[in-house]
């Protein structure tokens, strides 16, 4: 069974980065047909899709965010990973990373991770 | 961009059905499917319906799915409500144009 689990630094300071990773089992992301992606949910409101990434390393972004957004992987770890630059208070949120199902008409997320809650705080 | 507005909230007693309307600003559920996820408080989204109408196995029967006539609009019908049904409920689709994901902005469903 597909398991995701993020990790990362529950606090980051306002300038600074943010940096999270999930690893995945189950499936090897170097030999399946999945991207994989993350999004993320403010406290009390709506979710909010950052990016996705496939195993060769491609990647597409939140046209929002592209701009301080870095999504990354490592087959090798059956990993893949996020960096939010310059974040500030309106980057906390709880940091969701997903298998993501892409193809001509379909873009979905399933499963998820727990999630992992991040605060930007001094 | 597009947007997809859903009503804030909706409540129904047990054993009713509720239905959760999904509104695309722009573009087509025809050309770019319409997915529903369920997320219960303190938890993560899990997935009721995918490609318009399409339920993941071990999601039971009472949830469906459709797009109205005009593909511009989705529905999540609930039937026989129960009180584990009591959750937000989020559509997402996708703009091709923009290679952009967009969700919903939530109904919470509350079960009377």
């Amino acid at each position: 069974q597909l398991h995701l689990q993020e990790w990362g630094p529950g606090l980051v300071k306002p300038s600074e980065t943010l940096s999270l990773t999930c690893t995945v089992s189950g499936d090897s992301i170097g030999r399946s047909s999945y991207y994989w992606g993350w999004i993320r949910q403010p406290p009390g409101k709506g979710l909010e899709w950052i990016a996705s990434i496939y195993y060769n390393g491609n990647t597409y972004y939140n046209p929002s965010l592209t701009s301080r957004v870095t999504i990354s992987v490592d087959t090798s770890k059956n990993q893949f990973s996020l960096k939010v630059n310059s974040v500030t208070a309106a980057d906390t949120a709880v940091y969701y990373c997903a298998r993501h199902f892409a193809g001509g008409n379909f873009n979905w997320f399933d499963p998820w991770g727990q999630g992992s809650l991040v605060t930007v705080s001094s | 961009n597009f947007m997809l507005t859903q009503p804030h909230a909706v409540s129904e007693s047990p054993g009713r059905t509720v239905t959760i309307s999904c509104t695309r600003s722009s573009g087509s559920f025809a050309s770019n499917y319409v997915q529903w996820y369920q997320q219960r408080p303190g938890s993560a989204p899990t997935t009721v319906i995918y490609e318009n109408k399409e339920r993941p196995s071990g999601v039971p029967d009472r949830f469906s799915g459709s797009i109205g006539s005009s593909s511009n609009s989705a529905s999540l019908t609930i039937s026989g409500l129960k009180t584990e049904d009591e959750a937000d409920y989020y559509c997402q689709s996708y703009d091709s144009n923009n290679h952009l994901i967009v969700f919903g902005t939530g109904t919470k469903v509350t079960v009377l």
